[in-house]
């Protein structure tokens, strides 16, 4: 699996568009980036997936560059509970997951 | 909406003694996994599960560690030993298939060795 950066932390305003970003320089082209968030010590939540093309569901937005070196995670309008981590993982999507420090999101009344 | 379910949500036990950890996975989920987060690390993958077998497993699952799927709904995780050092949440997960798609995380148990 390819090596994410994220910054370990961050902080939005209630109410903002919260824009997590993420390095993957070294993906290769059949890994898919993810995002799961991981709310107080509860289990990981799934948030979204991609391959090349940007995608949106009901939670969030993510946009992969046409490079795919990078991404970033659009929470678009942030609320308290969205307080957590967040991981972005590269991988194969086969099985194991492989969960880094993440990046650790503040939403800020 | 459907739910990774696991029990119980806290267990103590003394140091030596065998303990197991329950899932309940989604129903119609092929693949199941146990991971583990020691306070204050990261979420470490432990081992993989399906068509009743392991089909890997980390360097953490040693010979004390065992899984089993003992009917058509439950997945259990066996600490045969256990030790100060397996304090943890552990979180059972499930995904409908091994590819392209997410897997779905329990609540987790929170296990304390003393």
């Amino acid at each position: 699996d390819a090596k994410t950066t994220q910054p370990p932390s961050m902080d939005c305003a209630e109410g903002r568009a919260a824009n997590l970003p993420c390095n993957h320089s070294t993906i290769s082209g059949n890994e898919y980036v993810y995002w799961y968030r991981q709310i107080h010590s509860q289990g990981p939540q799934y948030i979204i997936h991609g391959l090349k093309n940007n995608e949106t569901n009901e939670m969030a937005s993510l946009i992969i560059t046409e490079d795919r070196k990078s991404s970033t995670l659009i929470l678009p309008h942030a609320t308290l509970r969205d307080t957590a981590v967040y991981y972005c993982i590269a991988y194969f999507g086969n099985e194991k997951l492989t969960f880094g420090t993440g990046t650790r999101l503040t939403i800020i009344p | 909406e459907p739910e990774v379910t696991q029990t119980p949500s806290h267990q103590v036990t003394q140091m030596g003694q065998e303990v197991i950890l329950r899932c309940v996975p989604i129903s119609n989920h092929l693949y199941f996994y146990w991971y583990r987060q020691i306070l204050g690390q990261k979420v470490e993958f432990l081992v993989s599960f399906y068509n009743n077998e392991i089909s890997e497993k980390s360097e953490i699952f040693d010979d004390q560690f065992s899984v089993e799927r003992p009917d058509g709904s439950n997945f259990t995780l066996k600490i045969r030993s256990t030790k100060l050092e397996d304090s943890a949440m552990y979180f059972c997960a499930s995904s409908e298939r091994s590819w392209n798609t997410e897997a779905f995380f329990g609540q987790g148990t929170r296990l304390t060795v003393v």
